[in-house]
Formats: C-alpha cells, structure tokens, sequence
C-alpha cells in the first residue's frame, strides 16, 4: 500500500522558512516523479512543484518561483519542500503526490496534507 | 498556457440521479484528463486518467469521456458518498501550472 505522509507545517511569520517533509512508503520511490500540490482555505487546488523521478529536473509554479526549492533524498525516500520568504498567500494545505510517470502526469496518490498557515 | 475551465461550478442532484460534470482545456491535450474527489477535511482522490480510464477500486458509476479540449465526468444513479467537489488536471505539458480546473461541486438537491 502506498503511503505518503507529510510534516513540517505550522504556523509562521511572514518571510521566514520551513521545510515540509514527506515520507514515502510502499512502491519503488525511484522510479516515480514527485509533486507538491496546494490548497488554499476554501480554494481549489493548485500545482506547486515537482521533480522528475532522479531527481534531474525540477518544475515550480510562477508563484513560488525563486521561494521554493523541491528535492528529493533516495536513501530515505523522501520529498522535501524548502519554502522561503513566505507570505501570506502561501497560507495552505500542502499536499505530497506521487505521480504515474517520471516526470509529469497524474497524481495517483497523495498524502493526507500538511497544513502552514503564515500569519504575524 | 493551458487554462483549464469546468462548468457548472455547483451542481445539484437528486439521490439516484445522474451527474454530468464538464471541463474544457483552452488547447488540445489528447487525452491527457484526470479527475478527481475531494470530500470535506480530505485529500483528493484519483477517479479517471487518460481521459476514461477508472483507478483502481473506482466504482463503475463513475465514468469519463472525450478527449482533445472537451471532457465530461458522468457519475451515475448518485450515492450520497458522491456529494463532494470534482477537479479535472491536465497533464500535457511541462511545468504543470494550471493544471487543475476550479472544481465543480456536487451538491443534495
């Protein structure tokens, strides 16, 4: 059985950081890209980040283009999230999805959901 | 880009009646669809990719058709599970932004 589970959300202060987690169990985690999916209070979902399943290529949205990082660690087959200078609208639940491919594709799986919430 | 549109934004059904949801893509993408579930408090749910292909353990109610820039969700005879929001993502190009539509509701008449 696949299982994603994510950690590292909370509450912080505009323009600081955190690194949210996710631990992946149950399918080969090398060979599947890896996404970040978010989700506002209320809103629908929007597509953050991903990384293709070696780790060689890296997508983000426009919105955190420059703030977020995406890598992923073989060895203890996990996805992270680096998230920077936050702001307010990165208020969220955020999602680990595994992917149906290597790079894009759709989201098979998926994590019960970190939730930061970014507020002084 | 390829902006993903779906309609109606709130649908409401009766038990036991049948839902047709729509999602439009602003451009071709073969059949690059998927849809999915999303119940209050959780995580989405993959339903259909490839445009009309169930996932695993998806019941047979549920059904997806079209391809090219025009996509419908039917759910059929609706069980009162079924009452969620559905999103439709495009899976066509690299990066994926706007890969979800905005979601349609489906709601207890």
């Amino acid at each position: 059985e696949v299982r994603l589970v994510e950690s590292g959300g909370g509450l912080v202060q505009p323009g600081r950081s955190l690194r949210l987690s996710c631990a992946a169990s149950g399918f080969t985690f090398d060979d599947y890209a890896m996404h970040w999916v978010r989700q506002a209070p209320g809103k629908g979902l929007e597509w953050v980040s991903g990384i293709s399943w070696n780790g060689g290529t890296m997508g983000y949205a426009d919105t955190v283009k420059g703030r977020f990082t995406i890598s992923r660690d073989k060895a203890s087959n996990s996805l992270y999230l680096e998230v920077n200078s936050l702001r307010p609208e990165d208020t969220a639940v955020y999602y680990c999805v595994k992917v149906e491919g290597y790079l894009g594709g759709y989201f098979d799986n998926w994590g019960q959901g970190a939730l930061v919430t970014v507020s002084s | 880009e390829i902006l993903m549109t779906q309609s109606p934004a709130t649908l409401s059904v009766s038990p036991g009646e049948r839902a047709t949801l729509s999602c439009r893509a602003s451009q071709s993408i073969s059949n690059n669809l998927a849809w999915y579930q999303q119940k209050p408090g959780q995580a989405p749910r993959l339903l259909i990719h490839g445009a009309s292909t169930r996932a695993t353990g998806i019941s047979a109610r549920f059904s997806g058709s079209g391809s090219g820039t025009e996509f419908t969700l039917t759910i059929n005879s609706l069980q009162s599970e079924d009452f969620a929001v559905y999103y439709c993502q495009q899976y066509t190009n690299w990066p994926p932004r706007f890969a979800f539509g905005p979601g349609t509701k489906v709601e207890i008449k």
